[in-house]
């Protein structure tokens, strides 16, 4: 079945430097999603992306829907603590169900 | 509004035993799913509900079973708990599971323990 492959599995940075993660699919989507969840509690909704080359900000995330639809991004730049979490993308199905990554861990060091 | 409400938020089970996981949803929305995440396995789909009435099985349902009492309450059964569903269940809703996909409103989560 559909699959969405994320990486990396987690990722330590200090204070105030840059972060990405990257969310691939050998199939093209329909769309992309990606929710945060904080330790210990639920994955919370940030942003969707439907159209190819889409570029969405919040902030100082970044977010790109890839021109193939393939892939996507989530670039933060100039970490705070307040960005520790597990970021997942999450993909849409043919079925409308939703297909999510294995998600990427941030730790942020003061 | 509360949302999307669970109960437990934890459990401990012994091996062989049953119990059920409630979720409730009050912002009206017709579908409801339930997952289960794991370390480093992301969020995986146990079953989920397109509207009131339907159930269908997601990528993990073996060893469970579900029921959507009415719109609002989606339910998640183990008759027979075994150490490998130790895990934090998760339920969410969306408006309707359409086919471009609709975002998902979370619950807190249950925290599963099986000895």
């Amino acid at each position: 079945g559909q699959q969405v492959m994320q990486i990396p599995q987690y990722q330590h940075v200090q204070e105030g430097e840059d972060f990405t993660t990257y969310c691939n699919s050998s199939t093209t989507l329909s769309n992309i999603q990606w929710y945060k969840q904080r330790p210990g509690g639920h994955p919370v909704f940030l942003i969707q992306l439907v159209k190819s080359g889409e570029v969405k900000k919040q902030k100082r995330l970044t977010f790109q829907f890839g021109e193939a639809k393939k892939n996507s991004s989530l670039h933060i730049t100039a970490t705070q603590t307040t960005d520790v979490g597990t970021y997942f993308c999450a993909a849409s199905g043919n079925t409308g169900k939703l297909i999510f990554g294995q998600g990427t861990t941030l730790q942020v060091k003061p | 509004n509360a949302g999307v409400t669970q109960t437990p938020k934890f459990q401990v089970l012994k091996t062989g035993q049953s119990m059920t996981l409630q979720c409730a949803q009050d912002m009206n929305h017709n579908s409801m799913y339930w997952y289960r995440q794991d370390p480093g396995m992301g969020l995986r789909l146990i079953y989920y509900s397109a509207s009131e009435g339907t159930t269908d099985k997601g990528e993990v349902p073996n060893g469970y079973n579900v029921s959507r009492l009415n719109k609002r309450e989606f339910s998640l059964r183990l008759e027979s708990a075994a150490p490998s569903q130790t895990s934090v269940y998760f339920c969410a809703s969306s408006v309707s599971g359409g086919r471009f996909g609709e975002t998902q409103y979370f619950g807190p989560g249950t925290r599963l323990l099986v000895l």
